[in-house]
């Protein structure tokens, strides 16, 4: 079985709608991240968690929320997609606290907003 | 601020020939380095990274790169490129902000065709 695992893999969604995006990890990392990958725009990363009382923003946050519900998930939200949200979103997991900061990848969720 | 350059956005080479892809990264401390990969439909996977030590460093699938300080680059190279490469190679480097604060710094990616 896959250590970090992203449900659902593939979406479409309609402007306005709001929507779920989950990852599981079985890795035991403290650390979890949301990316988003766009073509030629590399990764960016949305929101990241050290621990589960630790949320923090990253440098394209707007239009997105988070919640970390235990140490193994970590849930991304749109709450009123748009179409610009269209993108492949990769969750994260890392456990070094003193930053060898190896990361750990999902398969990705494709998500595409009409 | 840290930053990250990989100046080739996509490079084709034949099945065989040796490869170099490019990275230079903007830090003013030892950065911790790192090479990823995705392939088609994929996640990305760690080929190798730098901490300290030896600077030349060896990682999977017969990749290795050579930090070298006085050129703020980590070049990835292998000596013979297999079909199976044929991917996207992401290079990062791991930010040293106050206290725990620490995520990586990505290129924006090279894209890498093989040709039979």
């Amino acid at each position: 079985d896959a250590d970090v695992t992203q449900t659902p893999r593939n979406r479409i969604t309609k402007t306005g709608k709001r929507i779920m995006l989950e990852c599981s990890q079985t890795k035991g990392h403290d650390r979890m991240y949301w990316y988003r990958q766009d073509p030629g725009l590399g990764l960016r990363l949305i929101y990241y968690s050290f621990d589960v009382k630790d949320i923090n923003k990253g440098e394209i946050s707007d239009g997105y929320s988070v919640s970390r519900q235990a140490q193994a998930k970590f849930s991304l939200s749109l709450e009123s997609a748009i179409p610009n949200q269209t993108a492949l979103y990769f969750c994260a997991t890392s456990h070094d606290r003193w930053g060898t900061d190896t990361q750990y990848f999902g398969p990705g969720t494709r998500l595409t907003v009409l | 601020a840290q930053s990250v350059t990989q100046p080739d956005i996509h490079i084709t080479v034949s099945e065989g020939a040796s490869l170099e892809l490019r990275c230079n990264y903007s830090y003013g401390a030892t950065p911790y380095l790192f090479w990823y990969v995705q392939s088609p439909g994929q996640g990305l996977q760690l080929l190798l990274k730098y901490f300290s030590g030896d600077t030349l460093v060896q990682g999977i699938k017969g990749f290795e790169a050579e930090f070298k300080r006085s050129q703020s680059s980590f070049n990835l190279r292998k000596p013979s490129v297999h079909w199976s490469d044929a991917a996207e190679y992401f290079c990062a480097v791991g930010e040293a902000s106050a206290g725990n604060n620490r995520k990586l710094i990505w290129g924006l990616g090279t894209s890498l065709a093989v040709n039979p």
